[in-house]
């Protein structure tokens, strides 16, 4: 159980793209899913916090009109990078909860997105 | 400010013997910490995590061990295997909101067939 699917896996675009990226719940509910993002031999960064059927909560330095998020439902949250530059290649991996605060995130695969 | 270190970005091991991965942090506020273990190209798979109240977890080859006093934690995987050749990622949970983790930099394992 507590499976997170991430797609797509790899984008490839061309510099002033939007790109969205989904993490679906597939066999439970999530009330709360959190974006992350990785750059090469670096840490898991916390982008922001989704919460379903309210405003996700962005950490400090995050661009909230750069970055949207959507998280319509109890199963999937979007995040789409808006007008994408170079400097917005990475890696973002989304997370989800399943239950409690004291339960473990569970993570997605991640997408490598390459702005060219 | 990175307030969890895995100061140690590789390790190898020998198969069948013991690894230790070690993490550090600098907020007395974290309650609960956890490990991860990623392959290249997928997400972090959650290991085992660790309670502040306690100093122990085990389960199965995997035991984590926390010392609040030192403000460290470690994994012990024994005995290692080669399919444990991964990075490792130690969080802790901000105990307030959305108890969101914070990460350590990882470190990378590799057993020795």
């Amino acid at each position: 159980g507590a499976v997170v699917s991430q797609h797509p896996s790899r984008v490839i675009c061309k510099s002033g793209t939007s790109v969205k990226i989904e993490c679906r719940s597939l066999d439970f509910q999530a009330t709360t899913m959190f974006w992350y993002r990785q750059f090469p031999k670096q840490s898991l960064m916390l982008m922001a916090t989704s919460n379903e059927g309210s405003k996700a909560t962005y950490e400090q330095g995050v661009e909230k009109d750069k970055f949207l998020i959507n998280h319509a439902s109890l199963t999937l949250s979007t995040l789409t990078v808006t007008s994408a530059h170079p400097e917005d290649s990475s890696f973002y991996i989304c997370s989800a909860r399943n239950g409690a605060d004291n339960q473990p995130q569970h993570f997605g695969d991640g997408t490598r997105l390459s702005i060219l | 400010d990175q307030q969890v270190k895995q100061n140690s970005p590789s390790l190898s091991v020998q198969e069948g013997r013991i690894s230790i991965l070690n993490c550090d942090y600098t907020n007395s506020m974290f309650d609960y910490f956890l490990w991860y273990k990623k392959y290249p190209a997928e997400g972090p798979t959650f290991l085992i995590s660790i309670s502040s109240i306690k100093d122990k977890n085990e389960d199965g080859r995997f035991t984590v061990f926390l010392n609040k006093s030192a403000k460290h934690l470690s994994l012990h995987i024994v005995p290692s295997q080669p399919g444990d050749s991964a990075v490792y990622f130690c969080a802790a949970s901000v105990p307030s909101g959305t108890y969101k983790y914070i990460f350590g930099t990882g470190t990378r394992l590799k057993v020795l067939a």
